[in-house]
């Protein structure tokens, strides 16, 4: 069964403290980006990277690290940088960069207490 | 950077009315994608536009792309419960540094009414 999967679903952090979020997709994508989503705003681009052993900077990324030293895992680290980590993570990948559609992950939902 | 604004924020209907939501985007697109993601759920991948003017319809939803790449619009016709969610576009930037990041709009939060 194809897709992506991201664990775990719910996640409590105490402030000051990393946390990683995992991110796998079995589909062969060579693209895999991350999300982050708030109350109100859309998706806002942290990572992403289009090919393995190679990722850019979105948007949002100060705080947050990453790496993709396989094809099928783009794991996120929310590091004790981030000012206002709470939020919904969303993983996503598509066949390659550029002008293709994009399949999203479940989501994980940090909290940070 | 790229801005892609979308109205109206909410949008609340009565099972059967229409419904229209609207994305402008600051700079000129390469392609538009919409997404719709169910309470509680994750995006999921609607449609792609690519030419200009171009018109795309599935069932009830109609999409459109401007004739200048900067816009576009979903329109629901006898919308249905099964239709409440939130509709995001996202922007793919035609060239420059950014190609291969898609920029979304803050998305229309549907609601439907039995």
């Amino acid at each position: 069964d194809g897709g992506i999967t991201q664990s775990p679903k719910y996640l409590f952090r105490k402030e000051g403290q990393n946390v990683t979020l995992s991110c796998e997709q079995n589909l062969n994508h060579d693209a895999m980006y991350w999300y982050r989503q708030d109350p109100g705003q859309g998706l806002r681009l942290i990572y992403y990277s289009q090919i393995v052993n190679d990722f850019q900077k979105g948007d949002i990324a100060e705080g947050y690290s990453v790496s993709r030293e396989k094809k099928e895992s783009f794991p996120l680290t929310v590091t004790s940088a981030q000012k206002n980590p709470t939020a919904f993570y969303l993983c996503a990948s598509s066949i390659s960069s550029g002008m293709r559609e994009q399949f999203f992950g479940p989501g994980t939902r940090l909290t940070v207490l | 950077g790229q801005q892609v604004m979308q109205i109206p924020q909410y949008q609340h209907v009565q099972e059967g009315e229409d419904f229209t939501t609207y994305c402008n985007s600051s700079t000129t697109l390469s392609n538009i994608q919409w997404y719709k993601q169910r309470p509680g759920g994750h995006p999921v991948f609607l449609i792609q536009l690519v030419k200009s003017g171009e018109v795309k319809k599935q069932k009830r939803l109609t999409f459109q792309f401007g004739e200048a790449k900067k816009n576009s619009s979903l329109h629901i016709t006898a919308t249905q419960t099964t239709d409440v969610g939130t509709y995001f576009c996202a922007g793919n930037n035609a060239g420059g540094t950014s190609y291969g990041k898609l920029t979304f709009g803050q998305g229309t939060i549907l609601t439907v009414h039995p």
